[in-house]
């Protein structure tokens, strides 16, 4: 049972450059998010999508686009990256809302120099 | 703006002692809070949680209080363990209608053996 998997694991950036980070679930999760971890900052919301076909714009979603291609797939691109985008990337997913916990995949750290 | 804020950084306990890891809100419409714990290069996972209609929740050695005249609640780790050491988030959902599930800055808690 692999949860959350998020590819690729690290990966450094020119500024400027684009890339796309995966993500997928295989518990037939409805909601999915991406969070980023900065020190002293937590984890910030970038962006969420409720179900299949649905985004919403999180805490921190400027520089950040985002696709739900189907159930199992959610991913977050970098149109061109900023080293301000420096951070370790979360994908969560959940089964619904309110009452319900998240599971996170392993992260991306990504460094753009 | 922090929704969620936990104002300590880093908690130092010896093993045996009680841990205590404190979480302030600002945003009353919070109905659901959760506890995760993340060791490094690993994703957030899933402790405790509490609904809002409930002041008190228990797991094990793990229990979540919660104060929502203050917007404050706190996770005890009794006793604590060497293996408890790792950072603490705090999170909280909103009720049914939206899916946004919004984290704490972070406690890093060190057992001490």
């Amino acid at each position: 049972n692999a949860g959350v998997t998020q590819t690729p694991k690290f990966q450094v950036l020119k500024t400027g450059q684009s890339m796309t980070l995966q993500c997928a679930q295989d518990m037939n999760h409805n909601s999915m998010y991406w969070y980023r971890q900065d020190p002293g900052m937590g984890l910030r919301l970038i962006y969420y999508s409720a179900s299949e076909g649905t985004t919403d714009k999180g805490e921190v979603p400027n520089g950040y686009n985002v696709s739900r291609l189907n159930k199992r797939e959610f991913s977050l691109r970098l149109e061109s990256a900023a080293p301000s985008q420096t951070s370790v990337y979360f994908c969560a997913s959940r089964r619904g809302q309110g009452d319900t916990e998240a599971f996170f995949g392993q992260g991306t750290r990504l460094t753009v120099v | 703006d922090q929704q969620v804020k936990q104002n300590s950084p880093s908690l130092s306990v010896q093993e045996g002692r009680i841990s205590i890891l404190n979480c302030d809100y600002t945003n009353s419409m919070f109905d659901y809070f959760l506890w995760y714990k993340k060791y490094p290069a690993e994703g957030p996972t899933f402790l405790i949680s509490i609904s809002s209609i409930k002041d008190k929740n228990e797991d094990g050695r793990f229990t979540v209080f919660l104060n929502k005249s203050a917007k404050h609640l706190s996770l005890h780790i009794v006793p604590s363990q060497p293996g408890d050491s790792a950072v603490y988030f705090c999170a909280a959902s909103f009720p049914s209608g939206t899916y946004k599930y919004i984290f704490g800055t972070g406690t890093r808690l060190k057992v001490l053996a």
